[in-house]
């Protein structure tokens, strides 16, 4: 089952933080996060793996809540690049297939 | 990170044609590569996993005999749109896992937009 992602969209001004967040009804063995550009192909940013564990990415950073079947994707401080489309992929079980979430459009502005 | 390439990036062809995409892995092997389609400001939906060395696994309401996939090798994967029409216009990408470092990320390739006259 498809997560769902919130919020659909979110403009930002540069250097302000935002939120994305992917919940699914499901219990979870990792959450992929990626950023597609217009036009472009989706770029992976990083995996979660259950546990609970937290990661980083210079300035964008990720959690997952594996109780609460849910996966947050921090942006602090964002740039102009950070602008796309951010996907969550979910994924059941170890080696099976992800689902993609419908994504979040950032648009950071100047 | 891992690098998939594909091939043609764009591809423009008539009513009735078919087209072959070519999805490699680089420096990586995978027995198992996955074919999405996108529309406009839409999710990845996926169509099909290709596996290595057997038929593809379809995903409901996907037509196996028009999305002809092949997985000759652990390095390539080829998806064929059969007699393309023009709702088969879309950008179709590729992806596979790198199991390498053990944790399985998912790489994609650039993908590939197809457009059917």
């Amino acid at each position: 089952q498809q997560p769902v992602q919130s919020p659909q969209a979110v403009i930002l001004r540069e250097g302000e933080d935002a939120v994305i967040n992917c919940s699914s009804s499901k219990a979870l063995y990792s959450v992929h996060w990626y950023r597609q550009k217009h036009g472009e192909a989706p770029v992976f940013l990083m995996i979660l793996l259950k546990g609970g564990e937290q990661k980083g990415h210079e300035k964008i950073s990720a959690s997952f809540n594996e109780k609460k079947q849910q996966s947050s994707l921090y942006l602090t401080a964002s740039q102009l690049s950070y602008s796309g489309t951010y996907f969550c992929g979910t994924e059941i079980t170890s080696g099976s297939r992800l689902t993609f979430g419908e994504g979040t459009q950032l648009t950071v502005n100047p | 990170g891992a690098v998939v390439s594909q091939h043609p990036s764009r591809v423009i062809c008539k009513s009735g044609t078919s087209v072959k995409i070519e999805c490699r892995s680089l420096d990586f092997q995978a027995t198992t590569m996955f074919w999405y389609r996108q529309f406009p400001k839409k999710s990845l939906m996926l169509m099909a996993t290709s596996n290595e060395g057997s038929k593809a696994t379809y995903e409901q309401g996907v037509e196996k005999d028009k999305f002809l996939i092949n997985h000759a090798s652990l390095t390539l994967s080829t998806l064929t749109v059969t007699s393309a029409h023009p709702e088969d216009s879309s950008f179709y990408i590729c992806s596979a896992r790198d199991f390498g470092g053990g944790v399985g990320e998912q790489f994609f390739g650039p993908g590939t937009r197809l457009t059917v006259l």
